[in-house]
């Protein structure tokens, strides 16, 4: 059964400053990776989806690896802003494609 | 990007009835809906795999008969919980996919349910 672990589960931050959330998880055969947002009380908003053969994929500010032996990806986002205040959850997709098993996510807050 | 929407997005009813709610994708065919709930402060639980015109498959845990899913369409799905209870109260979110294996999931606002 996959488990995802997220840390840290909280993170503040001043505006301005680049900061890394990790993701780890325990079956390594996955087909790919995603990264979401979640807003207080909203759905989940697609950040990045980095394929199994894929080591990172990139937008805008964010960064994301992948580290599939390992178990590992790291979301990076450069130069925070307020309105990058949210939850993030990282989801790797099992063997079977379709199936997300999420961590419970690294709520951030950035401080303006 | 692709638009999933939700119908309710918040639901308070009496213990002991039924809610309907209903997942559709607005610009694209979902071959695949995924229903997902989430109770505070904790991550999304698959509940559900449903493919356009079959039964759905659940997950270990998770009451068919009461948990009551229909894709009737390759743009809607529907969860209906029967005979609602407080326990049931609960941020239920669905995901539509178009294609299989590794297309990107794309998720509704999800439906907040308050049982009373």
């Amino acid at each position: 059964k996959q488990e995802v672990t997220q840390i840290p589960a909280a993170l503040s931050v001043p505006e301005g400053e680049n900061l890394v959330l990790n993701c780890s998880f325990t079956d390594s055969a996955i087909y790919n990776l995603q990264w979401f947002r979640q807003d207080p009380g909203k759905g989940l908003t697609s950040l990045l989806l980095i394929q199994s053969s894929q080591r990172e994929q990139t937008s805008g500010r964010l960064n994301a690896s992948l580290d599939k032996s390992s178990g590992r990806s790291t979301l990076y986002i450069a130069a925070s802003q307020p309105g990058d205040s949210a939850t993030y959850l990282c989801a790797p997709g099992g063997s079977s494609g379709s199936r997300l098993t999420f961590g419970e996510g690294t709520q951030l807050t950035v401080n303006p | 990007g692709a638009v999933v929407s939700q119908h309710p997005s918040w639901v308070i009813c009496k213990s002991g009835t039924s809610v309907k709610i209903e997942c559709r994708s607005l610009d694209f065919q979902a071959t695949t809906m995924f229903w997902y709930r989430q109770f505070p402060k904790q991550s999304l639980m698959l509940m559900a795999t449903s493919n356009e015109g079959s039964k759905a498959t659940y997950e270990q845990g998770v009451e068919k008969d009461k948990f009551l899913i229909n894709h009737a369409s390759l743009t809607l799905s529907t969860l209906t919980v029967t005979s609602a209870h407080p326990e049931d109260s609960s941020f239920y979110i669905c995901s539509a996919q178009w294609g299989g294996g590794t297309d990107t999931q794309y998720f509704g606002p999800g439906t907040r349910l308050t049982v009373l």
